[in-house]
Order: structure tokens, then C-alpha cells, then sequence
């Protein structure tokens, strides 16, 4: 059974650097086909995708935030960690990191819960 | 970047209706690499539907997708009361992947 868990911290001050870490179980990184992405929320609002590393470490991002976002996986902890620069109110969101499988082809297929972050001086 | 377009935004219905919602791609996915999720409340997203029409594992058969190119529709059969929720569709098609802005199921 595959989980995944968000973890970082749920306020912080514009313009600072925001670190996200979803933690994996029951898949391994290095597995043909698997990818970890990120996905937000804002309060009231659509989902909107933000980055997706996959299992040969190609990365893929939401061409409007590209220029701030960098997504990397550690394989020997089993974490895919987010790092925003610059954030802004406008990033408060919630953030849920989620599993794909491009072997299947199925798509966002199993969530973490999600975590609230909150963007305020 | 391909963009979706929910109709209609928010669909007001009754436990036992049926619903039809709608999902149009700014271009065509020949691959029909659709899916659509239903999210209720602060919870993730559940995947209901990819491929444009094969169900999610355990997924009444209640809930039908259908569709192909640039224009695919989401239908649920005697609507129940723990369907009234926000339906998205995504694309997979090409990357990046995108979200259509949702539509709101309510009583």
C-alpha cells in the first residue's frame, strides 16, 4: 500500500524559502515509471499542479512558477522534497504531494494529506 | 500548456438525479489521457476516472466518463447523497499537467 505525508512549515514570512517534504511508503523512488508530484490548493480555489520528479529524475514544473521551485528525491530516506523561493501571500495553499505511475498509465492516483501553508508577515 | 474548462461551475440537483458535468481541452487529447477526481471538503482529491473512461478500483459503476479530442463528460447515475462534492478533470496528455478550475455538485 502506498502512503504518502507532508511535512514543512505552515507559516511563513514572504520573500522567505519554503521546504516541503513528502515522505513515501510502499513504493520505492527508483521503481520504472514512478513519480512524486506536488500539487496546491489556495483557500476556496482549484487545484493547481506545481512539479513532478519522476523515478529517472526528470523534473517537470507549472511553467508560471519555474523560476522559483526546485523539486529533488532522496532515495535513502524516501522523501521528495519542494523548494519554493521568494513565496508570497499568494502561495498560501495547501499543499498535497501525490503518486503517479506513468508505466500504467494512471495518473494522481493515491494523496497525502495535505499540508496548510500559510504565507503573513 | 493545455487548458481545461469545466461547465457547468456549480450543478444544483438532487440525491437520485442524474449528473452530467463537462470538461473541454484547449486541445485535443489524442491519447485520452483524462482523468477526473472528486474532492470533498479540505480532503485530497479521489480519482474516479482515467484513460477518459476506465473506473477507479471499487468505483460504482454509477459513475461513467466518457469522451475523446478536446471535448469529455463526466455523467453519475442516481445521484447519492455522498456524491455532492467538486468534481475536477486533469489532463496528462502533456506536460505540464493541468487542472480544470472544478465543478461544484450541490443539493
Amino acid at each position: 500500500q502506498i502512503t504518502l505525508k507532508e511535512s514543512g512549515p505552515t507559516l511563513v514570512k514572504p520573500t522567505e524559502t519554503l521546504k516541503l517534504t513528502c515522505s513515501v511508503s510502499g513504493v520505492s523512488l527508483t521503481t520504472r515509471g514512478v513519480g512524486v508530484g506536488w500539487i496546491r490548493q489556495p483557500p476556496g480555489k482549484a487545484l493547481e499542479f506545481v512539479a513532478l520528479i519522476y523515478w529517472d529524475d526528470d523534473e517537470r514544473y507549472t511553467p508560471s512558477l519555474q523560476t522559483r521551485l526546485a523539486i529533488t528525491k532522496d532515495t535513502s530516506r524516501d522523501e521528495v522534497v519542494l523548494t519554493m523561493t521568494n513565496v508570497d501571500p499568494l502561495d498560501t495553499a495547501k499543499y498535497f504531494c501525490t503518486h503517479v505511475n506513468v508505466v500504467t498509465p494512471i495518473p494522481f492516483d493515491v494523496w497525502g494529506p495535505g499540508i496548510l501553508v500559510t504565507v503573513s508577515s | 500548456e493545455i487548458f481545461l474548462t469545466q461547465s457547468p461551475g456549480t450543478l444544483a440537483l438532487s440525491p437520485g438525479d442524474r449528473a452530467t458535468l463537462s470538461c473541454w481541452a484547449s486541445q485535443s487529447l489524442s491519447g485520452r489521457y483524462l482523468a477526473w477526481y472528486q474532492q470533498k471538503g479540505g480532503q485530497p482529491p479521489t480519482l474516479l476516472i482515467y484513460g477518459g473512461s476506465t473506473r477507479a478500483p471499487g468505483l460504482p459503476d454509477r459513475f461513467n466518463g466518457s469522451g475523446s479530442g478536446t471535448d469529455f463528460t463526466l455523467t453519475i447515475n442516481s445521484l447519492d447523497p455522498g456524491d455532492f462534492a467538486t468534481y475536477y478533470c486533469l489532463q496528462y496528455e502533456e506536460s505540464p499537467r493541468t487542472f480544470g478550475q472544478g465543478t461544484t455538485l450541490e443539493i
